[in-house]
């Protein structure tokens, strides 16, 4: 059975600090997505990786397959980035499997 | 047309009673996929559907089924409601099976069984 574990489970930081979610899987997998959700419930896809680094605006995600780890980084964190950060793994053609996500407020 | 949608929003249903939960996806997405949030909880991955047919299958009894049309749009039905089905249903639709191929997730459907 494929595992997810993502730390810290809540965050709370000042407007402006560096944030980093971190996000540890127990098998191999084909991709690894940061989600981010809003109070709504609604699911936006950030980076899908399966190996490196991606960077997006103020995001950064990198995934080390080695050691079946990946994290998410958000540079100069603002309120609007408050919601919770998800990490989810794929493996071969199956559906993803969920980490309880990571719960961010940013204060300003 | 983009996005996935995905109708009702909200839902209330009676313990016993069967629902249907819909989902529309972007044209050339012919792969669903179809997860039940619990509050407080990650997604948990229900099926998978590839050119309408189950291609994939998490730990959830036989009374979740599926189905999904050329048209791009899906179902999941759910029969013989539970207290514990109470969760948001999300589905996420994608362009084939490959590794490369990125989901795009709907805002869900809230079902409360009562």
């Amino acid at each position: 059975k494929n595992e997810v574990e993502q730390s810290p489970q809540n965050l709370t930081a000042q407007e402006g600090e560096f944030i980093t979610i971190n996000c540890s899987y127990s098998v191999g997998i084909s991709a690894l997505h940061w989600l981010q959700q809003h109070p709504g419930g609604g699911i936006v896809s950030l980076f899908m990786l399966s190996s490196g680094k991606k960077k997006h605006g103020r995001l950064i995600a990198t995934i080390n397959i080695q050691e079946k780890h990946s994290s998410l980084h958000i540079t100069a964190s603002h309120p609007r980035d408050s919601a919770v950060y998800i990490c989810a793994v794929r493996v071969g053609a199956d559906g993803l499997t969920f980490g309880k996500g990571t719960h961010l407020i940013i204060q300003p | 047309e983009t996005g996935v949608t995905q109708s009702p929003t909200h839902l209330i249903k009676t313990r016993g009673q069967q629902v249907t939960l819909r989902c529309s996806s972007q044209s050339g997405h012919n792969t669903v996929s179809w997860y039940q949030q619990a509050l407080g909880q990650g997604p948990q991955f229900i099926f998978q559907y590839y050119r309408e047919e189950e291609n994939g299958r998490g730990n959830f009894p036989p009374r979740f089924s599926g189905l999904q049309f050329p048209n791009y749009s899906s179902e999941l039905n759910v029969n013989a409601l539970e207290l514990d089905d109470s969760a948001l249903y999300l589905c996420a639709s994608r362009t084939g099976t490959g590794v490369g191929y990125g989901y795009t997730f709907g805002s869900g459907t809230r079902l409360t069984v009562v």
